[in-house]
C-alpha cells in the first residue's frame, strides 16, 4: 500500500524558533499533499493543499506566512512554522492520495510540535 | 457542500459487545465515505471506504459499515468490541471533483471495558 512518512515524529523548540515537518511519499508520486492540524480531542482542520510545483491553497483563517508550505518535488512536501509561539503546539499531520482520485488519504505518522 | 456529523464524542463498551459508531453525512453529490482510526500520537489509517458498488463494506479488524442513502447515514459496527480496539474513530466525505479535499467529523472516541 500507499505509505506516507512524516519527519521529525516529535519536536520541541523555543519560542521565536523556526521548525520544518517533511512529509514523503515513499512508494507514490502525489501531486497534492494536505495538511491538517490536530487539537487536543479535536477533529482534523485542514490548514492548506499542498500541490507539487505551485503554490499552495490554504484554507481560511490559515496564516500564510506563519505556516509556510513547500511542495519541491513528487514525494515531498515540507511545513515550516516560522517565529513559532506556544500557542502554535499542536500534532500537526499530512496526507496524500494516489493520482486519479478520489480514492483514499494516506496519513503520515503525524508530528508532535510543542514551544516552549 | 458536503459535512459529517459524528453523534457521540465518546462511546463505552464492554469487551465482547456490539461497537456502534454513528456518522451522518450531508452531500449535494454522490458521496465517498471512509472511517478511519487513529491510536494516540500516530496519524489515521483506514479502515473502510464507500465509493460505489454494495452499499454494505467491509473493512480490516472486522469492522463494517452500510452506506444508506434514504438516511444519509454510514454507521460503524463491530460485532465484538476487543481491547486494542480503543482509538479515536473519524469519519469522512469526499466526492468526485472536490480535488481529493476530504470533510471530517470531529471524532468519536471508543473506550473498551474490559
Amino acid at each position: 500500500g500507499a505509505v506516507v512518512s512524516q519527519h521529525p515524529s516529535r519536536v520541541i523548540c523555543k519560542s521565536g524558533t523556526s521548525v520544518k515537518i517533511e512529509c514523503r511519499s515513499l512508494d507514490f508520486q502525489a501531486t497534492t499533499m494536505f495538511w491538517y492540524r490536530q487539537f487536543p480531542k479535536k477533529s482534523l482542520m485542514l490548514m492548506a493543499t499542498s500541490n507539487e510545483g505551485s503554490k499552495a491553497t490554504y484554507e481560511q483563517g490559515v496564516e500564510k506566512d506563519k505556516f509556510l508550505i513547500n511542495h519541491a518535488s513528487l514525494t515531498l512536501s515540507t511545513l515550516t512554522v516560522t517565529s513559532a509561539h506556544p500557542e502554535d503546539s499542536s500534532f500537526y499531520i499530512c496526507s496524500a492520495s494516489l493520482a486519479g482520485g478520489p480514492g483514499e488519504l494516506f496519513f503520515g505518522e503525524g508530528s508532535r510540535l510543542t514551544v516552549l | 457542500a458536503q459535512s459529517v456529523t459524528q453523534l457521540g464524542s465518546h462511546v463505552s463498551v464492554s469487551e465482547g459487545a456490539l461497537v456502534l459508531l454513528r456518522c451522518n453525512y450531508s452531500s449535494s453529490v454522490p458521496p465517498y465515505l471512509f472511517w478511519y482510526v487513529q491510536y494516540p500520537n500516530q496519524g489515521l489509517q483506514l479502515l473502510l471506504k464507500y465509493t460505489t458498488g454494495a452499499t454494505l463494506v467491509k473493512g480490516i479488524n472486522g469492522f463494517e459499515a452500510e452506506f444508506k442513502k434514504s438516511e444519509t447515514s454510514f454507521h460503524l459496527t463491530k460485532p465484538s468490541a476487543h481491547m486494542s480496539d480503543a482509538a479515536e474513530y473519524f469519519c469522512a466525505v469526499t466526492s468526485l471533483g472536490a480535488g481529493n479535499q476530504f470533510y471530517f467529523g470531529t471524532g468519536t472516541s471508543l473506550t473498551v471495558i474490559p
